[in-house]
């Protein structure tokens, strides 16, 4: 089973670069995340969505941007990458029954740094 | 938002139990609680979640406070394999969203 596949898995930029950050999971899952990790701050969510066409905010959503076409999908993009912006990006995706909490499957991440 | 306090660091001996203690005060009624570990170099991965009762699985048991302000993972006997960051979290899943945030967690050390 593939679950959360997440490419690439490391990536270069230079200020100002863009790129997307793809996520693809083959469970059916409703729900779909992403999550950047820095050192010593644990995991932040950057955006999430509930389905296809739906995506909101989550705690640090500025400079990223996100789409969901389809059930299988949920690519990041940085549209003017920043040094900020160097971390650890994680992708999750799990069932979603409205208030009923599922567990949440993890991608392997992507180590970006931004120069 | 669901905030949560836990330890920054803990030991344990090997193949001896391990309560991972977590604050989660402002979780609401309806959110389950949620744990998660995390190797080095590697995704989160699952370990347990619940509502309100204790709950087990092949991983771990979760004891959940009668008034549901905190929590306590228990691993009943530490391997070397068990060295991890445990992350304790609670969904905010008010209507028409979902969301579950993590702390910074608690770093799990195994001495042989």
């Amino acid at each position: 089973n593939a679950g959360v596949t997440q490419t690439p898995k490391f990536q270069v930029l230079k200020t100002g670069q863009s790129m997307t950050l793809q996520c693809a999971q083959d469970m059916n899952h409703e729900y779909m995340s992403w999550y950047r990790q820095d050192p010593g701050m644990g995991l932040r969510l950057i955006h999430y969505s509930v389905g296809a066409g739906i995506t909101d905010q989550g705690e640090v959503p500025n400079g990223y941007n996100v789409s969901r076409s389809t059930t299988e999908d949920f690519p990041l993009r940085l549209l003017s990458a920043a040094p900020s912006q160097t971390s650890v990006y994680f992708c999750a995706s799990s069932y979603y029954q409205g208030e009923i909490n599922e567990k949440l499957f993890f991608g392997s991440g992507t180590q970006l740094s931004v120069l | 938002d669901a905030k949560t306090t836990q330890p920054n660091s803990m030991e344990s001996n090997e193949e001896e139990p391990v309560h991972l203690p977590c604050n989660h005060s402002t979780i609401s009624g309806t959110d389950y609680i949620h744990w998660y570990r995390q190797l080095p170099s590697q995704g989160p991965e699952y370990v347990i979640h619940g509502l309100t009762s204790n709950v087990n699985n092949r991983m771990a048991s979760l004891a959940i406070a009668e008034d549901r302000k905190s929590s306590t993972l228990i691993l009943h006997r530490a391997t070397l394999r068990d060295a991890a960051v445990y992350y304790c979290t609670g969904g905010d899943s008010g209507a028409g969203s979902y969301q579950l945030t993590f702390g910074k967690g608690t770093k799990l050390s195994v001495i042989p």
